[in-house]
């Protein structure tokens, strides 16, 4: 079946390091991937997407990879801020523009 | 640009009664999509429009269900009868045309069905 998997638990990190996010799927061939930020009781927001035939996209601190062949992304926030937290999903086009959401890896930074 | 809109922001209703969620799209977009959030589901993709014309809405949970889009600015989401179930965060999100990827989302409708 086809399914998408973000980390499980709450990923709870110290200001100034790295947070890195997970998320693999099976059963799809997206032709491309977006990472969303959620804040409680807001709507997602969009951060970053790349392209089936793209490796890295860099956005200020904001890192994702891509890799087709492990069917996974990993979302990288560098020197990390309190104000990163909040959960952070990722989204796979699956077709023409319909996506299919993770669960959301909710994320902490603590000062 | 006022984003997406929804309202209301907050329903409490009763069991069987009718409720209608509200969304004004980005001006100029022309694909809006319906999604719901629970805890235990996550955020799951209801249905979506392309020029106001529904193009797939097999992720509509049952026929109590149903979205009209009459015009490029303003959808619906109908639920008739409520159950406790359908208590969830409803977004709608508008997207600028087949070749734009990213979606905004409206704030939400948190509607609880008691």
């Amino acid at each position: 079946s086809q399914k998408i998997e973000q980390n499980s638990e709450a990923l709870n990190i110290q200001e100034g390091k790295t947070a890195t996010l997970t998320c693999n799927y099976t059963n799809y061939s997206p032709a491309y991937l977006q990472w969303y930020r959620q804040d409680p009781g807001r709507g997602p927001v969009f951060l970053l997407l790349i392209r089936e035939n793209e490796k890295e996209k860099r956005k200020e601190r904001l890192k994702v990879t891509f890799d087709t062949t492990l069917k996974q992304s990993l979302f990288h926030i560098t020197a990390s801020q309190p104000a990163d937290s909040a959960t952070y999903l990722c989204a796979l086009d699956i077709e023409g523009g319909k996506l299919i959401f993770g669960q959301g890896t909710e994320l902490s930074v603590k000062p | 640009d006022a984003g997406v809109i929804q309202s209301p922001r907050h329903e409490v209703t009763e069991m069987g009664q009718e409720v209608t969620l509200r969304c004004k799209p980005i001006s100029g977009h022309n694909s809006l999509f319906w999604y719901r959030q629970t805890m235990m589901r996550g955020l799951e993709l209801l249905i979506y429009f392309n020029n106001n014309v529904p193009i797939d809405d097999s992720g509509m949970p049952e026929d109590r269900f149903s979205a009209k889009m009459p015009n490029a600015s303003f959808s619906t989401l109908k639920i008739q009868p409520s159950e406790p179930r359908d208590s969830a965060v409803y977004f709608c999100a508008s997207r600028g045309g087949m070749r734009q990827e990213t979606q905004y989302f409206g704030p939400g409708t948190r509607l609880l069905v008691l």
